[in-house]
């Protein structure tokens, strides 16, 4: 069965910066763009970045663009998501997602559990 | 970016009951329109791709329909597990966006 496990979150002061990472087994991960989505407290699903299957083409919010970067270790089975120069509406639940295919527009067919990144003095 | 539209923001129903939300798209985006539904403090889990199609292993009593800027989630009978919060995606473009949301209460 497809899994998806975030680590990394935590708390980190305005200004700081936090990497995070989603460990994935039971697929192919190469062969399928991944994604990070964001879910502050009490509110709704915001999607932050995607990144194809080789790496090559990545996308990001414009929330988040000039201060998040996604990358992914193919030989490892992992994503990651470096944060920089974080604010306090960063503060969410980040949701690593799997995409049906390996690029182009699509739906998320696999999420992970998340993890929480409180950005707070 | 393509703003999506869900109504209603809360909805109040009783086990049996037949609902139904609506997504509105600011611009038309085709079939590309997923639907999800959320637990607290789970994970979204895909119930409807492509407007109209069921994932593997979603109870057929949830349908999807609609194209072009106007989508529509039923739940023809409801059960007690259904009660949670859905939510729409546009993926017509890959700034991906999401409604708001929709909580769906026990009457």
């Amino acid at each position: 069965e497809v899994q998806l496990v975030e680590s990394g979150g935590g708390l980190v002061q305005p200004g700081g910066s936090l990497r995070l990472s989603c460990a994935a087994s039971a697929f192919t991960f190469s062969t399928y763009a991944m994604n990070w989505v964001r879910q502050a407290p009490g509110k709704g699903l915001e999607w932050v970045s995607s990144i194809s299957g080789s790496g090559g083409t990545t996308y990001y919010a414009d929330s988040v663009k000039g201060r998040f970067t996604i990358s992914r270790d193919n030989a490892k089975n992992t994503l990651f998501l470096q944060m920089n120069s974080l604010r306090a509406d960063d503060t969410a639940v980040y949701y690593c997602a799997k995409a049906p295919t390996v690029a182009g527009q699509y739906y998320f067919d696999y999420w992970g559990q998340g993890t929480l990144v409180t950005v707070s003095s | 970016d393509i703003l999506v539209t869900q109504s209603p923001s809360t909805l109040s129903a009783s086990v049996g009951d037949r609902v139904t939300i609506t997504c509105r798209a600011s611009q038309s985006i085709s079939t590309w329109l997923a639907w999800y539904q959320q637990k607290p403090g789970k994970a979204p889990k895909v119930l409807i791709y492509k407007a109209s199609s069921l994932e593997s292993g979603v109870p057929s009593r949830f349908s999807g329909s609609g194209s072009g800027t106007e989508f529509t989630l039923t739940i023809s009978s409801l059960q007690p597990d259904d009660f949670a919060t859905y939510y729409c995606q546009q993926y017509n473009s890959y700034l991906y966006t999401f409604g708001q949301g929709t909580k769906l209460e026990i009457k």
